[in-house]
């Protein structure tokens, strides 16, 4: 167990959904990122949030939405979904000493 | 932006040594990072290593860092058949950046 914590682990939805994922980074950890990896782009760096705030956004399409709420979890909400949506999505959390630990990740199947 | 490139695959023996090599183009970035992949988990930090570093050993593994080439390398010793997974070298500017991953090493082991 990393100490970082993803929900669902696996998802399947139809093309036009929305879903939303969830990330319980580890106990001390202030910063969330969320990556996308898929075969043909490879792991996606997607957004980052640091206390609450958004510090730093990648290759995020406008139709997903993330947020890090007060006790520092995060969601990752993807809407309007498209088959080429389908992918593992990963959240990391981060300390001071550069120590990057993922979850397990969830993966998301679009049919 | 950052670019991190590395081979795409890998292939040696048991009780070999793999070595799995890896190019950055920003010399900017201060932390560089080894993940290990297994088929259908997340991604595990390996090890890490300042740019201030030559070398980092951890056990079976050695990193090495050429940063005037802007180039990294992961030794395993003594590779076993458990070590098979995919390799990922990854780059950032701080400790709170976000990471920049390459699209990483399949390493195979042969018994």
């Amino acid at each position: 167990d990393s100490g970082v914590t993803q929900t669902p682990k696996h998802l399947i939805t139809a093309t036009g959904q929305r879903v939303t994922l969830r990330c319980s980074p580890r106990s001390g950890d202030l910063s969330v990122y969320w990556y996308q990896q898929s075969l043909d782009q490879g792991l996606q760096f997607l957004i980052q949030y640091y206390n609450g705030e958004e510090r730093a956004k990648g290759n995020i399409l406008e139709r997903f939405s993330a947020q890090q709420f007060p006790d520092l979890h995060s969601e990752l909400s993807l809407s309007s979904l498209e088959l080429g949506d389908s992918a593992l999505y990963f959240c990391a959390s981060s300390q001071a000493q550069g120590s990057y630990t993922f979850g397990s990740g969830t993966r998301l199947t679009v049919v | 932006g950052e670019d991190v490139e590395q081979s795409l695959f890998l292939s040696v023996r048991e009780g070999d040594s793999s070595v799995i090599n890896c190019t950055y183009t920003d010399s900017s970035s201060t932390y560089l990072y080894w993940y290990k992949q297994e088929p259908g988990a997340g991604l595990q930090l390996l090890t890490y290593i300042f740019s201030n570093m030559d070398m980092k050993q951890d056990q079976r593994l050695t990193v090495l860092l050429n940063k005037k080439d802007k180039h990294l390398s992961l030794r395993i010793a003594d590779t076993q058949t458990g070590d098979s997974a995919i390799y990922f070298c990854a780059a950032s500017e701080t400790s709170y950046d976000k990471v920049i991953f390459g699209p990483g090493t399949s390493l195979s082991v042969i018994p």
